[in-house]
């Protein structure tokens, strides 16, 4: 059983426009949420998280918001840029020990010229 | 600062011999978690390791795999008599502290194994 899924494997967006990545989860005890980038051959980096007493986070670009009651979190980027084409994981934790995590599937996100 | 370090990058090996696997947290990060990928899946935790102390080991396959995180040198994954499954991506990260809102900290990956058993 599979409990953090990002239905959508790829995303393909216009360079300006704005990205949503999408994330469900299934695991209620999970309060910290996260989402990583990921280059082919390098390891995950930590973009952005989200505790479950907040409904959204901000940081330039980037915005996660947090829907407790449908389980949902989605990662906004706007304005998208061409170098933010990468992997994109979202993953999700309890908040004593987060580093222990887990991830979904990755949405590989393409952003046009 | 040096970021995690991850050797070798790829580790050719196969059945039925060993790899080991060794990650150099970031200095002064003393909680190591390690996890591998498949390909075209997300990361899953294997475990969570902190100086000589192995706390959570949930995501271990319970034949095989072994880690180790000495008070001196780096943490090391072991895979015992490899098959062909376990080529896979394996990652390591490091935090200084536990990872979460409380702790305002974050864990930092390495770049990362690639295991081929042939």
């Amino acid at each position: 059983d599979q409990q953090v899924k990002q239905n959508s494997p790829s995303l393909s967006v216009q360079e300006g426009r704005i990205s949503i990545l999408n994330c469900d989860y299934t695991n209620s005890m999970f309060d910290y949420f996260l989402w990583y980038k990921k280059y082919p051959a390098e390891g995950p980096t930590f973009l952005i998280s989200i505790s479950s007493i907040k409904d959204k986070n901000e940081d330039g670009r980037f915005t996660v918001f947090l829907n407790k009651s449908a389980k949902h979190l989605s990662l906004h980027i706007v304005p998208s840029q061409p170098g933010d084409s990468a992997v994109y994981f979202c993953a999700a934790g309890i908040n004593t020990n987060a580093g222990k995590s887990t991830f979904g599937d990755g949405t590989t996100l393409t952003v046009k010229p | 600062n040096a970021g995690v370090m991850q050797n070798p990058r790829h580790l050719v090996r196969r059945r039925g011999q060993e790899a080991r696997l060794r990650c150099s947290p970031m200095k002064g990060h003393s909680h190591v978690y390690w996890y591998r990928q498949l390909p075209e899946e997300g990361l899953k935790f294997m475990v969570y390791l902190q100086k000589e102390n192995i706390i959570d080991e949930s995501g271990m396959p319970k034949e095989r795999f072994s880690a180790e995180f000495p008070k001196e040198g780096p943490s090391i994954l072991r895979i015992q008599q490899v098959v062909r499954g376990d080529s896979a991506a394996y990652f390591c990260a490091s935090s200084p502290r536990l990872v979460g809102m409380e702790m305002n900290t974050e864990a930092f990956f390495g770049q990362g194994t690639r295991l081929t058993v042939v």
